[in-house]
């Protein structure tokens, strides 16, 4: 069965200081992985797709890379508006093409 | 604004009644996706359509059903509620039935009492 995980659950950081969120996953044949961006009440804001070990990609502060196991969310000199819940999703690249979400790390940026 | 529009924003209903939550997908998007999001569980897969036929299905209860209608919007019906259903509702569209980047709606948050 497909699975994410993610790490840590919770962190806060003074704004400025850079860090990193993890996701590992596992699935049969991945088509491609997810991060997302989500605001309280609100819907998941795509972020970025990867779709092979090696693959990063970059948008203002965030950073995203995968390897074969796991991908890094990078968030450089952040700001409060970055606070959000980041979510991992993984999609296989066979059968039916669902998100399979991790639980999310909740990220506050203090000023 | 992702384009993705749903109906309504909150719904408070009691147990044993039927709801029906409305999504418009991005204009040329095809597929529709539903998740359900709920404190414990997270954001979990209910149901898929393209261009009006039922292309995959999760976790969804035989309680709930859904369709998309020739203008691509989609309904999904909810009946019988109990206490656990309630939770955030999203729907997501995509171009085709294989395009990876789904984007999705605010959401109808449905409270049971």
């Amino acid at each position: 069965e497909d699975q994410v995980t993610q790490s840590p659950e919770a962190l806060r950081l003074q704004e400025g200081e850079s860090s990193s969120l993890n996701c590992s996953y596992t699935v049969s044949g991945l088509r491609g992985l997810f991060w997302y961006r989500q605001d309280p009440g609100k819907g998941p804001e795509f972020l970025f797709t990867l779709y092979s070990a090696g693959e990063e990609k970059e948008k203002e502060r965030l950073k995203a890379t995968l390897t074969k196991k796991e991908s890094f969310l990078h968030i450089t000199a952040p700001k409060p508006e970055d606070s959000a819940t980041y979510l991992c999703a993984v999609q296989a690249r066979k059968g039916a093409q669902k998100l399979v979400f991790g639980q999310g790390t909740r990220l506050t940026i203090n000023p | 604004d992702s384009g993705v529009t749903q109906t309504p924003k909150h719904l408070i209903t009691a147990t044993g009644q039927r709801v029906t939550l409305r999504c418009s997908p991005r204009s040329g998007d095809l597929s529709v996706y539903w998740y359900q999001q709920s404190l414990d569980q997270g954001l979990q897969f209910l149901i898929q359509y393209y261009n009006g036929e039922e292309r995959a299905k999760g976790n969804i209860l035989e309680r709930f059903s859904a369709q998309q209608f020739p203008d691509l919007h989609s309904e999904l019906n909810l009946s019988s509620l109990e206490l656990g259903d309630s939770a955030l509702y999203f729907c997501a569209s995509s171009r085709g039935p294989s395009e990876n980047e789904q984007y999705f709606g605010p959401g109808t948050r449905l409270t049971v009492t």
